[in-house]
């Protein structure tokens, strides 16, 4: 079993809709939780950070976490044809040490 | 700079050969992260400094890959006899006291041929 599972997608939404992007993770110690987009081509960047269980909204981003299911899902509203990227999900068990990502969930929203 | 720097951009190199990539992460950043990515595959883990100690090596395939840190400043990642299966890129990420939060530099593409 993976420590970081991520759905591959691809994953194709409307311009507008909700995307839905899941990721769960084996470490139950596990204690910060990141998300990550990367472009093709292009080096991955931070968008959404989570350490405590329950939904963080930041714009049109919402990271919801839910630490007895082991699992950390980012929503997208209004998804724009400029959020098409691979999507990475990070855990990281304590304030120090190594993050490890998931393979990544690649969206297409389609105009 | 204002963020993690990385050189070379793109290196190609014949098999055999050593290479050295660098990392100059962001000032005052103390905890600094390689990581590797190969094509169409996610981020595989190498190596952890928080300042020059690296406390987690657990992610170096094989001791034809080295790293060191000079202080809380630049790394240098050095792969030596390369293989081609080491062709990826190598990304670096710097971030505040290991917090988590990384932030990224743009990667060194190894193409060994």
């Amino acid at each position: 079993q993976k420590e970081v599972e991520q759905n591959s997608g691809p994953l194709s939404v409307p311009e507008g809709a909700i995307a839905s992007l899941n990721c769960t993770y084996s470490d139950r110690g596990s204690q910060s939780f990141f998300w990550y987009r990367q472009y093709s081509g292009k080096s991955p960047e931070l968008i959404m950070s989570i350490y405590s269980n329950g939904d963080k909204e930041d714009g049109r981003f919402t990271a919801q976490l839910n630490k007895a299911s082991q699992y950390v899902s980012l929503l997208i509203r209004d998804s724009q044809p400029s959020d098409s990227a691979t999507y990475l999900c990070a855990v990281k068990p304590t304030n120090a040490g190594k993050s490890t990502f998931g393979d990544g969930t690649t969206l297409t929203v389609k105009p | 700079g204002a963020g993690v720097s990385q050189s070379p951009s793109n290196k190609v190199t014949e098999k055999g050969k050593d290479v050295e990539l660098r990392c100059d992460p962001i000032s005052g950043h103390t905890a600094l992260y390689w990581y590797r990515q190969r094509l169409g595959q996610g981020l595989e883990f190498l190596i952890y400094f928080q300042g020059n100690s690296a406390p987690d090596k657990s992610g170096l395939p094989s001791d034809r890959f080295s790293a060191e840190r000079t202080g809380e400043s630049v790394s240098t990642l050095t792969i030596q006899r390369t293989q081609q299966e080491d062709s990826a890129v190598y990304l670096c990420a710097s971030s505040f006291n290991g917090a988590g939060e990384l932030f990224f530099g743009e990667g060194s593409r190894l193409t060994v041929l």
